[in-house]
């Protein structure tokens, strides 16, 4: 079953305004992570954040984690065209060597 | 970084024909590799964890004698889907991990499967 769900579906912004994607989850997590994908390839990883952690920065990508709320937010500042792809929440539902559990996904527009 | 490939990046098939796909750990041994299935504009669900040197665990609702999944090696895990049929055309992606917690996935560029 689908673990993350992620809001909004699709999100189209201009170049250089901040996104915003937002994951929840149901079950208890050891850790968060965000990918991205872009058309038709694989999977890039972004960003993981643990369940003790509530916040994680990295270059524009900031991620918060509220696990009173399962929920997690992927914000992209300063977007670029090059941003534009489909960004997924993934949590494994394990402790140990698991696979991951994917959200729908969130397919960003990035507008010039 | 770690680099996982696969072979080939697209195929296209007849039905009734079985296809394998190939999942390769370049620069590190990946003691346990995943499988996952991509179908248009949806996310990625799980499809098997395959771990070297035993039989693969498949998740609930995938046909284990439709895929077979060999992790024959340390840097090799094989997918083959047999007797495919048009409703098996996805995105195949495999991942791998090193060991341990399953805490950063390294991903494949993926396989497009198209059966007709």
């Amino acid at each position: 079953s689908q673990q993350g769900e992620e809001d909004p579906q699709a999100l189209s912004i201009q170049e250089g305004e901040n996104a915003t994607m937002n994951c929840s989850y149901k079950t208890s997590i050891n850790n968060l992570q965000w990918y991205r994908q872009n058309s038709g390839r694989g999977l890039v990883h972004l960003i993981l954040i643990r369940s003790n952690e509530r916040e994680k920065h990295s270059g524009r990508l900031r991620v918060t984690l509220d696990t009173s709320k399962k929920s997690s937010s992927l914000l992209i500042t300063a977007s670029r065209a090059a941003d534009t792809a489909s960004y997924f929440c993934a949590t494994v539902r394990g402790g140990g060597a698991d696979g991951l559990t994917f959200g729908k996904g969130t397919h960003l527009i990035i507008q010039p | 970084g770690a680099v996982v490939s696969q072979h080939p990046s697209w195929v296209i098939c007849k039905s009734g024909t079985s296809v394998k796909i190939e999942c390769r750990s370049l620069d590190f041994q990946a003691t346990t590799m995943f499988w996952y299935r991509q179908f248009p504009k949806q996310s990625l669900m799980l499809m098997a964890t395959s771990n070297e040197g035993s039989k693969a665990t498949y998740e609930q609702g995938v046909e284990k004698d439709k895929f077979l999944i060999n992790h024959a090696s340390l840097t090799l895990s094989t997918l083959t889907v047999t007797s495919a049929h048009p409703e098996d055309s996805s995105f195949y992606i495999c991942s791998a991990i090193a060991g341990g917690p399953a805490d950063t996935q390294y991903f494949g560029p993926g396989t497009r499967l198209t059966v007709l």
